[in-house]
């Protein structure tokens, strides 16, 4: 069965410090990846996936498939960054349900 | 991209009792899941609705328990029966197209 690991709970760094949360996975197969970002009082939302390969936020994730990773990167934190970071996975099958990560608390303070 | 409006956005209920959590989007979608989350815990899939078939449960959610309705294409219901204590959590919906979208979720206590 696939899982999806984020060994800390909480994160903090101060302002402009730079942030990795960690994901690590376990698939046989190939997974589609993604980080999926809840702030205070907002509904979860997606901040990047593996295939896009694109910068949010100044946020970057790279697959790694022989460390089976997908650590989320960035190089000046920002207050603003401060909310819950949940990885995510989903299954080459065609089946479309996500299974996530236990999700780490990120706070940046000032 | 797809707009989910979730009620109730929280209730408390008393133990024994059922709730109704409802799911509408503002798109046809052929798949609909249903997420619990727990306190502490990370989002866990309950089932996945679609339409015109019963829905498909993971394991340790049983449908006497948690029953769906998927009448729509753009509307779901998750019912938790016999509550107890135990079902205190945060129940979200989710649909996806190249990403997933939710629900604002609800709060579900249990006293």
């Amino acid at each position: 069965a696939q899982r999806v690991t984020q060994p800390e709970k909480l994160l903090s760094v101060f302002k402009g410090a730079p942030v990795e949360l960690k994901c690590n996975y376990s698939y046989s197969g190939s997974p589609e990846l993604f980080w999926y970002v809840q702030y205070s009082r907002q509904r979860l939302q997606l901040l990047l996936r593996h295939i896009s390969r694109e910068s949010i936020k100044g946020f970057t994730a790279d697959l790694n498939k022989g460390e089976t990773s997908f650590h989320l990167k960035k190089p000046f934190a920002q207050e603003e960054d401060s909310a819950m970071y949940y990885c995510a996975l989903t299954m080459d099958t065609g089946r479309r349900a996500l299974t996530f990560g236990s999700g780490t608390r990120l706070q940046v303070q000032p | 991209s797809a707009v989910i409006s979730q009620k109730p956005s929280r209730d408390i209920c008393q133990r024994g009792t059922s709730l109704t959590i409802q799911c509408q989007v503002d798109s046809q979608v052929t798949m609909m899941f249903w997420y619990r989350q727990q306190p502490g815990q990370s989002l866990t899939l309950i089932a996945t609705a679609n339409q015109g078939s019963e829905a498909t449960y993971e394991s340790g959610f049983v449908i006497d328990k948690f029953p769906i309705s998927r009448p729509n294409l753009t509307f779901s219901t998750l019912t938790v029966s016999n509550m107890s204590p135990e079902d205190s959590s945060i129940y979200l919906c989710s649909v996806r197209d190249t990403e997933a979208f939710f629900g604002q979720g609800t709060r579900l206590t249990v006293v």
